[in-house]
């Protein structure tokens, strides 16, 4: 069965800090990735999408890909508390997987 | 810009009674349509898609249906609902793979 696996969490940093949420895929015929990030009781909010090696940077998020390792992850740079939530990652080579999600928490 | 719309935000409904979610998408045509589920403190799980009018795939046998009758509605339906039912239930939508999907606003089911 094709999965998608992250650490449960929660993590938690301070503020100001740089957060590092990882994910592993396992099937290699994944294409596109993304994150998506999940406040308490809210909708998925998609954040960052990435479909090569490398590093894809958005403002303070940094997505990066490894086919090879078959490893994503997504770091955040000046983390503040308004980043506390759950971020989910996803790969997509038929369909679209989840993985179960990160909770992240920045204290102040 | 494209926008999608679920209701209601949230739902009461004694087991044993039927269940109606909608779900419209505006400002875009032939979308890709997702029904998910998640229940408290756990992952995204797909019900059923649809890639056009009358094109609806089950990913999960279950007591639940689902229904495209119009190219930017989707419908969530059951006809008994079960306490295993309650949950949040999300819509989703894309214009193609690899495009990751949008989400509605999700509509919060509690089976009592």
């Amino acid at each position: 069965q094709k999965e998608v696996e992250q650490n449960s969490g929660p993590l938690s940093v301070p503020e100001g800090a740089i957060a590092s949420l990882n994910c592993t895929y396992s099937d290699r015929g994944s294409q596109s990735f993304f994150w998506y990030r999940q406040y308490s009781g809210k909708s998925p909010e998609l954040i960052m999408s990435i479909y090569s090696n490398g590093d894809k940077e958005d403002g303070r998020f940094t997505a990066q890909l490894n086919k090879a390792s078959q490893y994503v992850s997504l770091l955040i740079r000046d983390s503040q508390p308004s980043d506390s939530a759950t971020y989910l990652c996803a790969a997509q080579g038929g369909k679209l997987i989840f993985g179960q999600g990160t909770e992240l928490s920045v204290k102040p | 810009s494209q926008t999608i719309h679920q209701w209601p935000a949230t739902l009461v409904q004694p087991v044993g009674s039927p269940l109606s979610l909608e779900c419209t998408v505006e400002g875009t045509s032939n979308p890709n349509l997702y029904w998910y589920r998640q229940a408290a403190g756990r992952g995204l799980q797909l019900l059923f898609y649809s890639v056009g009018i009358g094109q609806i795939s089950s990913e999960v046998p279950q007591n639940l249906s689902a229904s495209r009758p119009q190219d930017r509605q989707f419908i969530l339906s059951s006809k008994k609902l079960l306490l295993s039912d309650s949950g949040f239930y999300l819509c989703a939508w894309t214009r193609d793979r690899g495009f990751g999907y949008t989400f509605g606003s999700g509509t919060r089911l509690t089976v009592v």
